[in-house]
């Protein structure tokens, strides 16, 4: 059974400081590793998808990385405005359905 | 990015009676969408797979008969909650995948069973 474990599960950021959330994984054959942001109330918002150990994907101040049983997500200089639960989920290579960690909750103070 | 659509966003319904959410994919076609539930400050749980033309695949321990999907076309799959009870509120999400393998969500139905 895939199984996706998110650490830490909050994370409380001063203006400006960086950091990273982690995401490790277990899959019988990786298809794809997806990062999500999730506002309170709202569905959740594509960030990316990673498919192969060693891809990067860059958007604004975030960017993703994936290795062989992991998946950082760094945050440079947050904003406020970044403040949400980032949810990572991974696609096994025989299907199309994502299972999902339980989240990192990021509150950036400005 | 590509844009999916629920309806309604928020249900309020009396225990016993049946709801119907929508969900859409307003700007590409999709075979196939998921259907999730979220609790409160919990992940979301995959409930089944809508597949266009044909049965819906559930998950384990989802009750086909009391969540009944129909996928209708490439655009729209529904989710219709049967016999409701207060135990079934909870935050209801579709997605659906493009063509790219990007799986975009819907913004939820709130359904609250009184």
């Amino acid at each position: 059974e895939d199984q996706v474990t998110q650490s830490p599960e909050a994370l409380r950021l001063q203006e400006g400081e960086s950091s990273s959330l982690n995401c490790s994984y277990t899959v019988s054959g990786l298809r794809g590793l997806f990062w999500y942001r999730q506002d309170p109330g709202k569905g959740p918002e594509f960030l990316f998808t990673l498919y192969s150990a060693g891809e990067e994907k860059e958007k604004e101040r975030l960017k993703a990385t994936l290795t062989k049983k992991e998946s950082f997500l760094h945050i440079t200089a947050p904003k406020p405005e970044d403040s949400a639960t980032y949810l990572c989920a991974v696609q096994a290579a025989d299907d199309y359905k994502l299972s999902f960690g339980a989240g990192t909750t990021v509150t950036v103070r400005a | 990015g590509a844009v999916v659509s629920q309806h309604p966003s928020w249900v309020i319904c009396k225990s016993g009676t049946s709801v119907k959410i929508e969900c859409r994919s307003l700007d590409f076609q999709a075979t196939t969408m998921f259907w999730y539930r979220q609790f409160p400050k919990q992940s979301l749980m995959l409930m089944a797979t809508s597949n266009e033309g044909s049965k819906a695949t559930y998950e384990q321990g989802v009750e086909k008969d009391k969540f009944l999907i129909n996928h209708a076309s490439l655009t729209l799959s529904t989710l219709t909650v049967t016999s409701a009870h207060p135990e079934d509120s909870s935050f209801y999400i579709c997605s659906a995948p493009t063509a790219w393998n990007e799986q975009y969500f819907g913004p939820g139905t709130r359904l609250t069973v009184t």
